[in-house]
């Protein structure tokens, strides 16, 4: 079955620079969540999108931007990096329409490394 | 603050045994409790859920024990394998009325299997 595609993988900046993420939901599902994981630590919540619309919001710095497209995919944009923006960030999806909008599928992350 | 509590923090379970991982909850707003196991590097994996109008489910070797009184739920691992050696999250959601509610994960658990 086909799942939640990230990327990239794994991606290097230095501090102050401007990164990227994508995230292409599980064919169908309309909605998508990003979460940030630090090293050790649970997923934090960062903002969600419904049929393109931002649903819900949750600690994600001004400095980051998203947003969800017509075919769904969703890109997370994050400017002036800091060290502290290092980690895991995940992208789930679901399908809200189906009414199965609770059930959130995980992609494989994107690691993001500032030095 | 923590809203939802997930313990112990490490668990050592021999080959054969089970694994019991524990979660708290105070927001009764909270209708549904899935729980993830994520492995090193990779996205959390939706393992099982429930709602709170059940007080049992179970899936091939794992089942959750609900009790909505006592705001806890549980994860039993039965006949635990080495390949079930993983970081395990609980989570709930449906905190806010939004189309897209994110998940509020337990700090995490981590859990060995040896021979």
């Amino acid at each position: 079955a086909a799942g939640v595609i990230q990327s990239p993988r794994h991606l290097i900046k230095e501090k102050r620079e401007t990164a990227t993420l994508k995230c292409y939901p599980i064919p169908r599902h309309d909605t998508v969540y990003w979460y940030q994981q630090g090293p050790g630590q649970d997923p934090q919540f960062l903002i969600s999108f419904y049929e393109k619309m931002q649903s819900d919001k949750g600690s994600i710095p001004d400095r980051f931007s998203a947003q969800q497209f017509s075919d769904y995919h969703s890109e997370l944009n994050m400017s002036s990096l800091e060290l502290g923006d290092s980690a895991l960030y995940f992208c789930a999806s679901s399908y809200q329409r189906l009414g199965q909008g609770d059930t959130q599928y995980f992609g494989p992350g994107t690691r993001l490394t500032v030095l | 603050q923590q809203q939802v509590k997930q313990s112990p923090q490490s668990l050592i379970v021999q080959k054969g045994g089970i694994s019991i991982i524990n979660c708290a909850y105070e927001n009764t707003a909270f209708d549904y409790f899935p729980w993830y196991q994520q492995f090193p590097g990779k996205g959390p994996a939706l393992l099982i859920a429930i709602r709170p109008d059940v007080s049992e489910k179970k899936e091939g070797r794992f089942t959750i024990s609900f009790n909505k009184s006592a705001k806890q739920f549980s994860l039993h691992i039965m006949d635990s394998q080495p390949g079930d050696s993983a970081t395990y999250f609980c989570a709930a959601l449906g905190e806010n009325t939004g189309t897209a509610s994110k998940l509020t994960f337990g700090t995490g658990t981590r859990l060995q299997v040896t021979l």
